[in-house]
């Protein structure tokens, strides 16, 4: 089976730490996405990664950066945690064939502000 | 920017057929439709996707529209544990892989 794997289930951080949320998947894949998800808004792309050290700005990039090293791993970024950021992170990845592919998601991680 | 729109919610009765709507008015020749679903507090799970024809798998039925303008997913029973949020994506094209989702729908389906 693919698997996505964030490193956290839940976080809590205080205001103005830098803080990392870590994905690993095990399927080669080259496709990797964040997405912040909050009530009523849907899951929003924040960036998205096509292959190592490449990487695209979401819909929602600002105050986030991502690092993409290595294949299997891509990592979110917070560099001064604030209040609003507090929400549900999702990590994806799918395989690049274009159009026909399906995308698997991680378990996401709540990350609490304070 | 999201390029569907689906009802916000809908309900179901247990058993019965579920079909959700979705409009993709946009949608170029080379784009696919995709559809998630989200199950409270886990991540998106894949159900179907289609280009043109009409899809079928062990979980659901993708019919689209001939224009390729719309597409509904349908559920022939559906049972409690379908209710979930209902995700209709376009996705592809030459330029990218992004995977952009819009609100959903909010399936209930109660006894």
């Amino acid at each position: 089976d693919v698997k996505v794997t964030q490193s956290s289930r839940y976080l809590v951080k205080r205001t103005g730490e830098k803080v990392f949320l870590e994905c690993v998947q095990d399927m080669d894949h080259e496709n990797m996405f964040w997405y912040r998800q909050d009530p009523g808004l849907g899951l929003r792309l924040i960036y998205f990664s096509y292959d190592v050290k490449m990487k695209e700005k979401g819909d929602i990039p600002e105050g986030y950066s991502v690092s993409r090293e290595k294949k299997e791993r891509f990592s979110l970024i917070l560099e001064s945690a604030s209040t609003n950021q507090t929400s549900m992170y999702l990590c994806a990845s799918s395989p690049w064939t274009g159009s026909n592919t399906e995308a698997f998601f991680g378990q996401g991680t709540r990350l609490t502000v304070v | 920017d999201a390029k569907t729109t689906q009802p916000t919610s809908m309900d179901c009765a247990e058993g019965r057929a579920a079909n959700l709507p979705c409009n993709h008015s946009t949608i170029s020749g080379n784009e696919y439709v995709y559809w998630y679903r989200q199950i409270h507090s886990q991540g998106p799970q894949y159900i179907i996707h289609g280009l043109k024809n009409n899809e079928t798998n062990e979980m659901a039925s993708l019919i689209i529209t001939e224009d390729r303008k719309s597409s509904t997913l349908i559920l022939p029973h559906a049972t409690l544990r379908d209710t979930a949020v209902y995700y209709c994506i376009v996705r592809g094209g030459y330029n990218t892989d992004k995977l952009i989702f819009g609100t959903g729908t909010r399936l209930q389906v109660f006894p």
